[in-house]
């Protein structure tokens, strides 16, 4: 049973480029998560999907950051126009169900995507 | 806003030294626990969860964590390091009806032979 697989591991932009990261949670898993770690930091939680709904954006930078987890096919992280901020390591976990309330499905993480801006 | 604190950012031990790692977290309200190691080049694995009941959590490897309500913190502590536990580990929270959880910036754990 594969975990959850994200792609590409290291992507490498140039300033003002898209990126677009990628998640497939893991089979039966509806629920996707995604978290950004800064160099020295954390992770810090960006946003929360379940199949075609954003569930929890609260994470989100309100501009560039867009994320979408449609009913077929990968969850996607895209960053319009990077900026060498934006250099981190994306990671993105699922659950089968929700985690939230009194209800806890544990979130299994992916390897996570570098992303360098240059 | 809720916080996760992990005061020791790099800790160097020798193999069969005995760990404990310091995690402290802001929020008055039920608050659910947890400690992840990512080994190198690995992704994030569960070493273990507090939700309620018994304070004293056991874990995998060896590791447990010691919930105390008082002074809001969950640490982690293994009685015996081996070199295989280097890692940086990280104490997250989960309060409320939240899904989302609250990472703490994570400790390097360095096990010298």
């Amino acid at each position: 049973n594969a975990g959850v697989m994200q792609n590409p591991r290291h992507l490498v932009r140039r300033r003002g480029q898209e990126a677009r990261l990628r998640c497939s949670p893991m089979k039966g898993h509806s629920h996707v998560y995604w978290y950004r770690q800064l160099p020295e930091e954390g992770l810090k939680f960006m946003v929360y999907l379940q199949k075609e709904n954003i569930i929890d954006e609260s994470g989100m930078p309100k501009e560039r950051f867009s994320a979408e987890f449609p009913k077929e096919g990968p969850s996607i992280l895209r960053i319009q126009q990077v900026v060498r901020g934006d250099s981190a390591a994306y990671f993105c976990a699922s659950s089968t169900t929700t985690s939230g309330g009194s209800l806890y499905n544990e979130q299994f993480f992916g390897p996570g995507t570098r992303l360098t801006v240059l | 806003a809720q916080s996760v604190s992990q005061h020791n950012h790099h800790v160097i031990l020798s193999e069969a030294a005995s760990l404990e790692l310091g995690c402290n977290y802001s929020y008055g309200g039920t608050v659910n626990l947890f400690w992840y190691v990512q080994y190198p080049g690995q992704h994030l694995q569960l070493l273990l969860k507090y939700f309620s009941g018994d304070p004293l959590v056991k874990g995998i490897k060896g590791f447990e964590a010691e919930f105390i309500k008082s002074k809001f913190s969950f640490n982690l502590r293994k009685p015996s390091v081996q070199w295989s536990d280097t890692a940086e580990y990280f104490c997250a929270a989960r309060t409320g009806t939240a899904s989302k959880l609250t990472f703490g910036t994570g400790t390097r754990l360095q096990v010298t032979l």
